[in-house]
């Protein structure tokens, strides 16, 4: 159990809709990111929120957006689904992304299914 | 670009095989490593990391990594598995002083009991 949790842990959306995943990062950490994992795949990093602030992004385009509220947790938005973003969805959090001893620690997803 | 290269996709192995989980990464700097587990129905659990010193690191339920920095590697292994290892593992780096902490696609890992 780490302590981070995730809503909802299953949604299907249509194409073209718009979402929003939900994150309570571990207690004491400040630092959330968020990965996409399809199928087959390894977890691909979409950003990273400091403080509240995205201090790092990952390839994928401006319709992924989140936000990191003053409590730490954070929002995951997709707008303008398609269908190649359904995906588990997870967060993971952390304390002080730069320090060298930084280990993230991942709750269980939110799978998103777009049809 | 850092990039982490997982050699076998899926291995299949009888209970008390040893075993042997290949990951190599691209980046020229200092890195942080880890290996990561997902048993089925679960979340992503680390399983063992290394930061510095002593580059033969030990994790949870008997598993070893050991980071070759000549060859950019950081095999996982463990002597003899048992059914309860069968899960994916992922091998991922994070650059020490960076923000992101980049992923292998993983290995699946079945063991026959």
């Amino acid at each position: 159990e780490t302590g981070v949790t995730q809503s909802p842990t299953h949604l299907i959306k249509t194409r073209g809709q718009q979402v929003t995943l939900r994150c309570s990062s571990q207690s004491g950490h400040n630092t959330v990111s968020w990965y996409q994992q399809a199928l087959g795949q390894g977890p691909q990093f979409i950003f990273q929120y400091y403080r509240e602030e995205e201090n790092g992004r990952g390839n994928f385009p401006p319709r992924f957006s989140g936000l990191q509220f003053p409590n730490y947790s954070s929002e995951l938005n997709v707008n303008a689904l398609e269908l190649d973003d359904s995906a588990l969805y997870l967060c993971a959090s952390s304390y002080d992304p730069t320090s060298p001893g930084n280990t993230i620690y991942f709750g269980e997803g939110s799978w998103l299914t777009v049809v | 670009a850092q990039s982490v290269s997982q050699h076998n996709h899926h291995v299949i192995l009888s209970e008390a095989a040893s075993l042997e989980l290949g990951c190599n990464y691209s980046y020229g700097g200092t890195v942080n490593l880890f290996w990561y587990v997902q048993y089925p129905g679960q979340h992503l659990q680390l399983l063992l990391k290394y930061f510095s010193g002593d580059p033969l690191v030990k994790g949870i339920k008997g598993f070893e990594a050991e980071f070759i920095k000549s060859k950019f590697s950081f095999n996982l292994r463990k002597p003899s598995v048992q059914w309860s290892d069968t899960a994916e593992y992922f091998c991922a780096v994070k650059n020490t002083g960076g923000f992101k902490t980049i992923f292998g696609a993983g290995t699946r890992l079945f063991v026959k009991a």
